[in-house]
């Protein structure tokens, strides 16, 4: 079936650091690709997303590109604030639309910035 | 204005009772799902209901039941509650065309002691 696979956390860095969280995952056929952020005691809140391979999703400053070669999604943003203190989830939808499949999560990368 | 509204935020019972989490959104979504996340922040889907037909249903114990009254409700009722049911449920919907869009509820923090 269709998996996520991403970087264990905590991942800690400095203010204005350059951010990186790798995601590779494997499914059937051409999924949707999403990051999704929770910050504490808050529910999940979509971060970006991209539908088709080379789509870059774009927001906030946070980047992330879908490379069907390599089955990456990895998340980028050049400089990091302590407000992007998060955990950070990568997940597919097994369809190109919304679907009854649902979404397939990763396991979250606790991200903590430091000032 | 809330998309998509859980109540209640925070639950605290006893283990062996009943009780339900309820879930409404005013998206005009087709699809409607539920989510668990444990203790170590992992998610996985509960349940997908779509037209009020139910979709997925992951290997989770028969103890949990969704009921959807209509498209935009989506309740999840669990009888003989136990411990390890403690965890926060996301509720969550989709639209069934092209443009892949879910949106998530704030959550609902259930403990069972």
């Amino acid at each position: 079936g269709d998996s996520v696979t991403q970087m264990e956390g905590p991942v800690t860095l400095s203010e204005e650091a350059f951010l990186t969280i790798n995601c590779t995952y494997t499914a059937t056929g051409y999924p949707s690709l999403f990051w999704y952020v929770q910050y504490p005691g808050e529910g999940l809140q979509l971060l970006l997303k991209a539908t088709k391979a080379d789509d870059k999703g774009s927001n906030k400053g946070f980047e992330a590109t879908y490379r069907k070669e390599t089955t990456s999604f990895h998340l980028e943003k050049g400089s990091v604030q302590v407000s992007d203190s998060a955990v950070y989830f990568c997940a597919l939808s097994g369809h190109s639309g919304g679907g009854a499949d649902g979404l397939t999560f990763g396991k979250g990368t606790h991200l903590i910035i430091q000032p | 204005d809330t998309a998509v509204s859980q109540t209640p935020k925070y639950l605290v019972t006893q283990m062996g009772n009943d009780k339900s989490i309820k879930c409404e959104q005013n998206l005009g979504h087709d699809t409607m799902y539920w989510y668990k996340q444990d203790s170590k922040k992992f998610l996985k889907i509960m349940f997908s209901y779509n037209n009020k037909e139910l979709i997925i249903n992951e290997t989770v114990p028969n103890r949990f039941s969704p009921k959807s009254p209509d498209k935009a409700h989506l309740n999840l009722h669990i009888n003989s509650l136990e411990l390890g049911d403690s965890a926060v449920y996301f509720c969550a919907s989709s639209p069934a065309s092209s443009a892949p869009g879910y949106t998530f509820g704030s959550g609902t923090r259930l403990t069972v002691v």
